[in-house]
């Protein structure tokens, strides 16, 4: 059973407006949740995290808001520009207790047109 | 910047061969991870190791199997390839206890085809 998951297989978005990713959750016990990037034939790269004692993170253009009560977390990247085209997988780790290892999302792909 | 080395970028390989995939981190993280990625199934854990000789089975560890004979080399094999196997690998590593905080480092990955 899925415990991270990325309902939208692909977002399209305009260059300069902004691209909302999501992610859901079932594991109440995760505790830090992360977002990363992969180019095609490239490995995914770290992009921002979050605890769960936050609700938002900011990194530039990059902003990750957790909703603990909604098992719900999103990444806002504005303005969008055609390099963020790029497939995005959520992560999300449970510390306490556990070797805290991440559970992947199957990923958004994001394409940003000029 | 840590760096994690995957020898391989594409390989292609015949069915039943049994294939080496290759590994080497040099920032001295005790934990080291291999994964497939598909389409429309992300990225599925295989094996993972915290330490040397120590290994554990992931989500999807049929048909593979894993060494781990040195701190910084982790290697994944293919026992008789299938073409099922055809996928993207990808290693990973992080220092011990910190995955959640600074993620994971992934190496560029291995395009395998099997024919």
């Amino acid at each position: 059973d899925q415990q991270v998951k990325q309902n939208s297989p692909s977002l399209s978005v305009q260059e300069g407006r902004i691209s909302i990713l999501n992610c859901d959750y079932t594991n109440s016990m995760f505790d830090y949740f992360l977002w990363y990037k992969k180019y095609p034939a490239e490995g995914p790269t770290f992009l921002i995290s979050i605890s769960s004692i936050k609700d938002k993170n900011e990194d530039g253009r990059f902003t990750v808001f957790l909703n603990k009560s909604a098992k719900h977390l999103s990444l806002h990247i504005v303005p969008s520009q055609p390099g963020d085209s790029a497939v995005y997988f959520c992560a999300a780790s449970e510390v306490r207790g556990s070797q805290g290892n991440l559970i992947f999302g199957k990923g958004t792909k994001l394409s940003v047109k000029p | 910047d840590v760096k994690v080395t995957q020898s391989s970028r594409y390989l292609v390989k015949r069915t039943g061969e049994k294939v080496f995939l290759e590994c080497v981190q040099d920032m001295d993280h005790e934990n080291m991870f291999w994964y497939r990625q598909d389409p429309g199934l992300g990225l599925r854990l295989i094996y993972f190791s915290y330490d040397v000789k120590m290994k554990e089975k992931g989500d999807i560890p049929e048909g593979y199997s894993v060494s781990r004979e040195k701190k910084e080399r982790f290697s994944l094999i293919l026992e008789s390839a299938s073409t099922n196997q055809t996928s993207m690998y990808l290693c990973a590593s992080t220092a011990f206890g910190t995955g959640h905080l600074y993620g994971y480092t992934f190496g560029s990955g291995t395009r395998l085809t099997v024919v």
